[in-house]
């Protein structure tokens, strides 16, 4: 597609369910972003992939969220037992080359609500 | 989609006004920044960006300028109008940390009156 595309745009879930979100990147991209944000927040980093390289995990919270890139290209971020606290919007970005001046283009996010 | 950073800093400027929005930052390694607008219920849009061995550099109405000796970087947003109207992030690249990804500032909110 043209631009990074997230699903769903909205998720609203009961604490302590899973869930799962879903990004494509920009076709050819070979890294891929994934960030949070909360209300009033900047964004947050989460974890980032490079083509065939280990991921960058260290922005992960807590060992209840976990992300996975399948053939280098759609990702998906899982919190499992969600919190309250996980309630954000969770923004996926992708970049050509995943050098460190390069722009990131972001997706719309996935907004989730935990009640 | 839900607005973002309802107790943000905010800038409330004149239509075509010139506006500033200034970003500090705290890492003298950082070598790349670039500035991000994001409308309510979007994700951030790439608005300009600059290395650190430039100390100005302009877009279309848009100009960065970085002073590394105070570690400052402003945008400067020209006949600002009322699409301007957004939250504008700062993000920067910090070299060495073995971290690819863009550390993000905490935004400014941007208010154009008609």
């Amino acid at each position: 597609g043209a631009g990074v595309s997230q699903s769903p745009s909205n998720k609203v879930t009961e604490k302590g369910k899973d869930v799962e979100l879903r990004c494509d990147p920009i076709s050819g991209h070979t890294a891929l972003y994934w960030y949070r944000q909360s209300l009033g927040q900047g964004l947050e980093f989460l974890i980032y992939f490079q083509g065939n390289s280990a991921p960058d995990k260290s922005g992960l919270p807590s060992d209840r969220f976990s992300a996975e890139r399948t053939g280098g290209s759609v990702s998906t971020l899982t919190i499992q037992r969600t919190q309250q606290e996980d309630s954000a919007v969770y923004l996926c970005a992708s970049s050509t080359q995943g050098a460190t001046n390069e722009k990131l283009f972001f997706g719309s996010g996935t907004q989730l609500s935990v009640l | 989609g839900e607005s973002v950073g309802l107790h943000l800093p905010t800038l409330s400027v004149q239509e075509g006004d010139n506006s500033i929005i200034n970003c500090a930052y705290s890492n003298s390694a950082s070598d790349y920044f670039i500035w991000y607008k994001q409308e309510s219920g979007k994700g951030p849009q790439f608005i300009i960006d600059i290395r650190s061995n430039m100390d100005k550099r302009q877009g279309q109405r848009v100009t960065v300028l970085l002073n590394k000796t105070v570690k400052h970087l402003s945008l400067q947003i020209a006949a600002t109008q009322p699409g301007d109207s957004a939250v504008y992030f700062c993000a920067e690249n910090v070299r060495d940390t073995g971290r690819r990804a863009l550390t993000f500032g905490s935004g400014t909110r941007l208010q154009v009156q008609p």
